[in-house]
């Protein structure tokens, strides 16, 4: 079954301790996004990976990182995390320019 | 950057039509629509690239006004499935993708 699968699903932590977040799709798609969405604010681009070892900044980059070393694998980093990154992230995956397919999210909580 | 989507949010019933608009301040590559369902993830509805195209989908149809940067979806005949939060996203050469803040759309029996 094509899919983008994230773990974990939910993760309650705090401030300052590092955390990753996966994903991994299994539709050989070039482009792969991370999204945050917040109430009101829609979803936010974080980072985006055109292919393998290429990777941009969305509009909301600050306090991520992310890696693209797999084409399957995009893992979101927090180095520190903040209260303010407390939200639901989504992680996306495409052809290039083509329809995304999102994961099914993952709930964030930083105490 | 971020499109504006108007209305913010629709009550209809059952059977009334719908549209909602996104507008860009950015020239545009394409515009993508999704809906979401609460606790769900975006699926997919359409796709319109640069040509003024329009699509349909069974009863969703959008359009594109390039040289205006503006789409519209369009919901006729609605039906109970179609509630749900509608985004769209724009893209544009840089191939960022920046989704509008939603339009919650709520349909009555």
């Amino acid at each position: 079954e094509a899919q983008v699968t994230q773990n974990p699903r939910y993760l309650i932590t705090v401030t300052g301790k590092k955390l990753t977040v996966t994903c991994s799709q299994n539709m050989n798609h070039e482009y792969m996004s991370w999204y945050r969405q917040d109430p009101g604010l829609g979803l936010r681009q974080i980072y985006y990976s055109m292919n393998v070892e290429v990777t941009d900044k969305g509009d909301v980059p600050e306090g991520y990182k992310v890696s693209r070393k797999e084409k399957r694998n995009f893992p979101l980093i927090l180095e520190s995390p903040s209260p303010n990154q407390t939200s639901l992230y989504f992680c996306a995956s495409s052809l290039v320019r083509g329809e995304q397919f999102f994961g099914p999210g993952t709930r964030l909580t930083v105490l | 950057q971020q499109p504006v989507q108007s209305p913010q949010a629709v009550i209809l019933r059952e059977g009334e039509d719908a549209v909602i608009n996104c507008s860009s301040s950015k020239a545009l590559y394409s515009v993508h629509w999704y809906r979401q369902k609460h606790g769900e993830a975006p699926v997919f509805l359409m796709i319109l690239l640069k040509g003024g195209e329009q699509k349909g989908h069974e009863k969703i149809s959008a359009s594109f006004n390039e040289k205006k940067q503006q789409s519209s979806l369009y919901l006729t005949a609605s039906q109970l499935s179609y509630s749900g939060t509608y985004f769209c996203g724009t893209r544009g050469r840089d191939d960022k993708i920046i989704f509008g803040k939603g339009t919650r759309l709520h349909i009555l029996p």
